[in-house]
């Protein structure tokens, strides 16, 4: 059974399209995160949600909003793709508590490229 | 503004020896430290971790080591396998009493073990 799943595993699109990313864990976790993967490797915090709140918003730009319809889903829209959006995006959870919260399970990503 | 420095891109090791990875950190704030494996087209996977109140955790054939004066940190695989090649992340994190944080990695050092 996989833990955190996502769809779509490709991603291709033109400049200026409107797209989501799904994401689900089966986990039970309370907590659920999404990450790019840029360029140069670097993965970066973008969101997280903690019981269908919004926790951190590390500087991204408004045209991406996540959504969580329950606990076990967190779903990325992106507006108005734009070039620089070319990514892996990852989405991943944790269960709610102290240090546990570090130990996040990954899912595969989802690579973004914007044409 | 890099706060988790991995500064070895890659390392070949033979198989049988010992494998390690190293790590610097500039954010003192950090309190929670984490290794996560990565094959490719796959996500992270959690490996193993260790608080600041640690020096040392050991997980079968995995060590991390925790210097916090230096704030540098180590991953020790040993004896290393072919199954251990793969992108090893650091990453940290300020805890500061369990909320929902997300996680600041390191670009990676790739793993290769030679037979």
């Amino acid at each position: 059974d996989t833990a955190v799943s996502q769809t779509p595993k490709y991603l291709v699109t033109q400049m200026g399209n409107d797209k989501s990313i799904k994401c689900e864990q089966n986990l039970g976790h309370d907590t659920m995160y999404w990450y790019k993967q840029d360029s140069k490797k670097f993965l970066k915090i973008m969101f997280s949600y903690n019981n269908k709140e919004l926790i951190i918003n590390e500087t991204v730009p408004n045209r991406f909003s996540p959504k969580s319809p329950d606990k076990a889903h967190l779903n990325l829209h992106i507006n108005s793709l734009e070039l620089g959006d070319s990514a892996v995006y990852f989405c991943a959870s944790s269960q709610g508590g102290g240090w546990k919260n570090n130990e996040q399970f990954f899912g595969p990503g989802t690579r973004l490229t914007v044409l | 503004d890099q706060q988790v420095k991995q500064n070895s891109p890659s390392l070949s090791v033979q198989e049988g020896r010992i494998s390690i990875l190293n790590c610097d950190y500039t954010n003192s704030m950090f309190d929670y430290f984490l290794w996560y494996k990565k094959y490719p087209a796959e996500g992270p996977t959690f490996l193993i971790s260790i608080s600041s109140i640690k020096d040392k955790n050991e997980d079968g054939r995995f060590t991390v080591f925790l210097n916090k004066s230096a704030k540098h940190l180590s991953l020790h695989i040993v004896p290393s396998q072919p199954g251990d090649s793969a992108v090893y992340f650091c990453a940290a994190s300020e805890n500061s009493g369990g909320g929902a944080d997300g996680l600041t990695f390191g670009k990676g050092t790739h793993l290769i073990i030679q037979p």
